[in-house]
């Protein structure tokens, strides 16, 4: 069945540090991904998206990685601020058509920045 | 404000009440999904429409949900007979029929008593 989870329920950094946050997937016809930051209280924002013709994709303070030989997909976040401190999802489009707009989350990961 | 808005933010409902959300898109999205999301977990998918047209449920919506879209414009969701179970965030999205990039408003709580 379809699965997408992250690792870590929780992540702490120092801010100024790097953060990384992990995801795995277990539907090989997945071909769309995409990572959304979520604050107490709101919907989820999206942040950026990757697909899977691609194993890198940079946006402003953002990275994210694609292996899909393990099937695994990693968001980094440079230089993390305090306003970084958020639940992280990532989401994958399990159709594979990346058309579909149903997207199977994981749980999530929260990210404490540390001053 | 030109995001997805939703309407209420908050719902409290005694069990057994009919509860029914709105949601409204970005002005130029042809695609509406709902999602729900509980305490701690990622969003679930429900259902979506592409303009008027509901071209998919997810086997979590039962008998008791119907989502409408009748102009390709708002949608409304409603929840008969509401359960417990329903408390949850209902999530409303939007994106352009080309582009997966999904939009999301801030949701509405529901709490079912």
């Amino acid at each position: 069945g379809e699965n997408v989870g992250l690792h870590l329920p929780t992540l702490s950094v120092q801010e100024g540090d790097n953060s990384i946050i992990n995801c795995a997937y277990s539907n090989s016809a997945s071909d769309y991904f995409i990572w959304y930051k979520q604050e107490s209280g709101k919907g989820p924002q999206f942040i950026i998206d990757i697909r899977s013709n691609m194993d890198k994709r940079q946006g402003q303070r953002v990275t994210v990685l694609l292996n899909k030989t393990v099937k695994h997909l990693s968001l980094q976040i440079a230089a993390t601020q305090p306003g970084d401190s958020a639940v992280y999802f990532c989401a994958e489009d399990p159709q594979g058509s990346g058309n579909t707009g149903k997207l199977i989350f994981g749980q999530g990961t929260t990210l404490q920045v540390k001053p | 404000d030109t995001g997805v808005s939703q309407d209420p933010r908050h719902k409290i409902t005694k069990r057994g009440q009919n509860v029914t959300f709105r949601c409204d898109p970005i002005s130029e999205h042809n695609r509406l999904y709902w999602y729900r999301q509980t305490l701690g977990q990622g969003p679930e998918f429900l259902t979506y429409f592409q303009n008027e047209a509901q071209l998919e449920k997810s086997r979590l919506l039962s008998d008791r949900f119907s989502a409408e879209r009748p102009k390709g414009s708002f949608s409304t969701l409603e929840i008969q007979r509401t359960e417990q179970g329903d408390s949850a965030m209902y999530l409303c999205a939007s994106s352009r029929q080309m582009n997966t990039e999904a939009f999301f408003g801030q949701g509405t709580r529901l709490t079912v008593v």
